[in-house]
């Protein structure tokens, strides 16, 4: 079955310290990745997607994730957090059939 | 300004009476779902459609019904509503006539409690 994997229910990263959000995948074909973002009484907003080509790839707010097949993961990554990433992160998967499927999301916190 | 615009965003109603979310988007995408957010489950797809009066079940389809007359609207329908129904809801619209490949755009949500 199709299905997305966000193992951190929340994280907690100093400011200025380096982050990573993990995500895995289960997806018979090349999957279509995404990470959103959702701050606090807002919808989601796209962060970053992976289609095909250079399995690292960037996105907005200096973010960027890698797409690694062996190991049916997309972890999105920042090398140093500021406080207003502070949010809640979702990886999705385009699943085929006009479906995307989300993950339960992580919940970043930021300390000062 | 390109957006999805939900109405209402919040709201509290009682068990059995009808309501309606309206959605409405202004970047002329052929693709629109609703989906519903609730802690530990995160989006779960509760009908799209891919373009007027085409419309298909999500995951979690039971206790509610869309239509798409227009382009730009995309309401939400809850017939009959539970407190199982009570949840954040959201809308999202894709220009990709998939709308499993292209980015979607959210609205801002609307929370819903059913008491």
């Amino acid at each position: 079955a199709q299905s997305v994997t966000q193992p951190d229910i929340h994280i907690t990263v100093s400011e200025g310290a380096s982050l990573e959000l993990r995500c895995n995948y289960s997806y018979g074909a090349t999957p279509y990745l995404f990470w959103y973002v959702q701050s606090p009484g807002q919808g989601l907003q796209l962060l970053l997607k992976y289609f095909s080509g250079d399995t690292l790839v960037q996105g907005i707010k200096g973010f960027e994730a890698e797409f690694k097949r062996s190991q049916s993961s997309f972890n999105l990554r920042k090398p140093s957090v500021h406080w207003s990433d502070a949010a809640e992160y979702f990886c999705a998967v385009g699943a085929g059939g006009f479906k995307t499927i989300f993950g339960a999301g992580t919940r970043l916190f930021v300390k000062a | 300004e390109a957006q999805v615009t939900q109405n209402p965003r919040y709201l509290i109603t009682v068990t059995g009476k009808k309501l309606t979310v309206t959605c409405s988007q202004n970047m002329n995408h052929e693709y629109m779902s609703w989906y519903r957010q609730d802690p530990g489950l995160g989006l779960r797809q509760i009908y799209y459609s891919m373009n007027v009066e085409v419309t298909d079940k999500g995951d979690v389809p039971e206790g509610y019904k869309v239509s798409r007359k227009e382009k730009r609207n995309f309401p939400l329908i809850l017939e009959s509503p539970s407190p199982n129904q009570t949840s954040l809801y959201f809308c999202a619209s894709s220009l990709s006539g998939t709308g499993n490949t292209g980015e979607l755009f959210f609205g801002e949500g609307s929370r819903l409690t059913v008491l």
